[in-house]
């Protein structure tokens, strides 16, 4: 069926290192890959996306990668800092689907 | 602009208890899809509804069901309750159903507890 999975379950960096969160799907026919950022108590906050028809998509710090060929997908953080400690949560879906498919989240913590 | 609205934001309910969680999307969003995060996981999806009809159900018992309304609310009510059923309960709203709209924006979650 449909999974997605992300690595690294936790994160730890330097304040202004760089962050690399990466998943895998399985489902050849998805095509939408959001980001999401929870920080606690609060509901996920969708803070990049990537369709299959891009490669690459930049925004300040952070940026998305994706292979559709090894279906993998990556999030970059640079210059982390600390108020980017939060839960971070890809997604995949389909084209013919109404969901989200999301991984199991990756805890980043930036030390200060 | 506000954002997507849920009520409560937490609710302690006895098992074999029913339990009604409310949500209001984004102004100008037609489409509503609910979400449970068990703690510790991502969340799954359970629903969605636009335009007052069912577009997508996740692998969810029957003891789960949902509506939309008019202007475009939509309630999620669960049945039976069990102790399992705790969990941080999210709503998402996106601006139509057809699948070209991708995004999906979430509220802040009801987190209900079952004991």
């Amino acid at each position: 069926g449909e999974n997605v999975e992300q690595h690294p379950s936790t994160l730890s960096v330097q304040e202004g290192d760089s962050a690399v969160i990466k998943c895998t799907y399985s489902d050849s026919a998805s095509n939408y890959f959001p980001w999401y950022k929870q920080e606690l108590g609060k509901g996920p906050q969708l803070i990049i996306d990537i369709r299959s028809n891009v490669g690459e998509k930049k925004d300040q710090r952070i940026a998305v990668t994706l292979n559709k060929t090894a279906k993998h997908f990556s999030l970059h953080i640079t210059e982390t800092q600390p108020e980017d400690s939060a839960v971070y949560f890809c997604a995949a879906k389909g084209d013919s689907s109404y969901k989200l498919i999301f991984g199991s989240g990756t805890r980043l913590l930036v030390r200060p | 602009d506000a954002g997507v609205t849920q009520s409560p934001t937490h609710l302690i309910k006895t098992r074999g208890q029913h339990v009604t969680l409310r949500c209001s999307p984004i102004s100008g969003h037609k489409s509503v899809s609910w979400y449970q995060q068990v703690l510790g996981q991502g969340p799954q999806f359970i629903f969605q509804y636009y335009e007052k009809e069912e577009r997508g159900r996740g692998n969810f018992p029957d003891r789960f069901s949902a509506r939309q309304f008019p202007n475009y609310s939509s309630e999620l009510n669960v049945n039976a309750l069990l102790l399992g059923d705790s969990a941080l309960y999210l709503c998402a709203s996106s601006l139509n159903a057809n699948i070209l709209s991708y995004e999906q924006y979430f509220g802040p979650g009801t987190r209900l507890t079952v004991t």
